[in-house]
């Protein structure tokens, strides 16, 4: 059964406190990693994807990378605006069904 | 583009009620996604359709009943509504072909169920 578990679940930041979030999972078969951002009453947004160990990708302030246990999205310099709940996802198989964790509520303050 | 839109936005049935949930998607994607997120829970799986005209269970499939209706279309519904069944659903497309694998999401339906 694949399983996907992050942590903290949740964390505090001041603006400008780089930090990390960490998404270990147990997967038959990976297909791809994903991070996604939800804000409060919203869906949640595509912002990576990761398709084997040792990949990176950049948007903005974040950074994720990928091993073969565990993803990290990096967050330089946070900003208020970056405040959310981030969500990570194992995809496998043909039908590409996504295992979510449970997520990261990332507050960011002045 | 609107993406994946859903109606309605927030919903309350008595127990015993039915209702079905529409999604539509406009990025003309073949797979389309059901889940359901619960405090604690994270997002979990109901139904997909990898195609028109195909569908199958998820991780909780219990309750609940899906039709592809064509390529944009796909609804969920609830036949007799449970309590346990409060939650927020979010349906989702996707593209296909690595590497464009990711889902995209609609904006949610929130329903309860008293």
């Amino acid at each position: 059964e694949d399983q996907v578990t992050q942590s903290p679940e949740a964390l505090r930041l001041q603006e400008g406190e780089s930090s990390s979030l960490n998404c270990s999972y147990t997967v038959s078969g990976l297909r791809g990693l994903f991070w996604y951002r939800q804000d409060p009453g919203k869906g949640p947004e595509f912002l990576f994807t990761l398709y084997s160990a040792g990949e990176e990708k950049e948007k903005e302030r974040l950074k994720a990378t990928l091993t073969k246990k565990e993803s990290f999205l990096h967050i330089t310099a946070p900003k208020p605006e970056d405040s959310a709940t981030y969500l990570c996802a194992v995809s496998a198989g043909t039908a590409s069904k996504l295992t979510f964790g449970t997520g990261t509520r990332l507050q960011v303050t002045l | 583009n609107a993406g994946v839109t859903q109606t309605p936005k927030f919903q309350v049935l008595k127990t015993g009620q039915s209702m079905t949930l529409q999604c539509a998607q406009d990025m003309n994607h073949n797979s389309m996604y059901w889940y359901r997120q619960d405090p604690g829970m994270g997002l979990r799986l109901i139904y997909y359709s990898a195609s028109e005209g195909t569908t199958d269970k998820g991780e909780v499939p219990n309750g609940y009943n899906v039709s592809r209706l064509n390529k944009r279309e796909f609804s969920l519904r609830l036949e007799s509504a449970a309590p346990s069944q409060t939650s927020v659903y979010f349906c989702a497309s996707r593209s296909t072909g690595t590497p464009k694998d990711e889902q995209y999401f609609g904006p949610g339906t929130r329903l309860t169920v008293t």
